[in-house]
């Protein structure tokens, strides 16, 4: 069953405006830390925020944020002020438990326009 | 530069072959984990191993193998190679200890498998 639901394919944006990527999980584990991770073109894959289950308040780091609703099991990325070097795929994943791996959705691709 | 090193960037063999791909971990990492990417199945989780023991396994298949050594870089052994092995294989680490904290999986550039 598929855990990590990101109903975006693509999605465009224009520079210097704040977007927002969808992500939707399922777990019946109390104990689990949701993850943004952004794929350029180049392939690496990089970390770029971090949600546990027990965090009270959203995570920030810069200019994303992660708008958490746990009852709605929902983890969507918000990127302020967008820029070029911004277009790239994007990842949610989820772990559940500590010490495991992460399951992943299918990525959505941002596109940010001049 | 995530700190994560991979060796070979691509790697291009036959059908039936064997390859063994090669991680070293970030410092201090004690927690390494394989991913696959390709295009039909996206990315997913194969294993992990943590302080040179298998930790937790995904959709490892039978002809895939991994083992951690004594210095905590990791191998991932791939063997009777099929077309459908051709992928994008992801290293990652993680300090790996178990308590309540983010630990984070840093990833490595990656290994591109074509199987021809």
């Amino acid at each position: 069953a598929q855990k990590i639901t990101q109903t975006q394919p693509g999605m465009f944006v224009q520079e210097k405006e704040a977007v927002t990527l969808d992500c939707t999980y399922d777990t019946s584990d109390q104990s689990y830390g949701l993850f943004w991770y952004k794929q350029p073109s180049s392939g690496e894959m990089i970390f770029l925020i971090y949600q546990g289950s027990y965090d009270e308040q959203n995570a920030t780091e810069g200019r994303y944020s992660l708008n958490f609703q746990k009852a709605r099991k929902s983890a969507n990325l918000v990127i302020s002020a967008s820029q070029l070097g911004d277009s790239a795929m994007y990842f949610c994943a989820m772990r559940e438990g500590m010490m495991n791996g992460m399951r992943f959705g299918a990525g959505t691709r941002l596109t940010v326009k001049p | 530069d995530s700190g994560v090193t991979q060796t070979p960037k691509h790697l291009i063999t036959a059908t039936g072959q064997r390859v063994t791909l090669r991680c070293s971990p970030r410092s201090g990492d004690l927690s390494v984990y394989w991913y696959q990417q390709s295009l039909d199945q996206g990315l997913q989780f194969l294993i992990q191993y943590y302080n040179g023991e298998e930790r937790a396994k995904g959709n490892i298949l039978e002809r895939f193998s991994a083992q951690q050594f004594p210095d905590l870089h990791s191998e991932l052994n791939l063997s009777s190679l099929e077309l459908g092995d051709s992928a994008l294989y992801f290293c990652a680490s993680s300090v790996g200890r178990n308590i309540r904290t983010t630990d984070t999986q840093y990833f490595g550039p990656g290994t591109r498998l074509t199987v021809l």
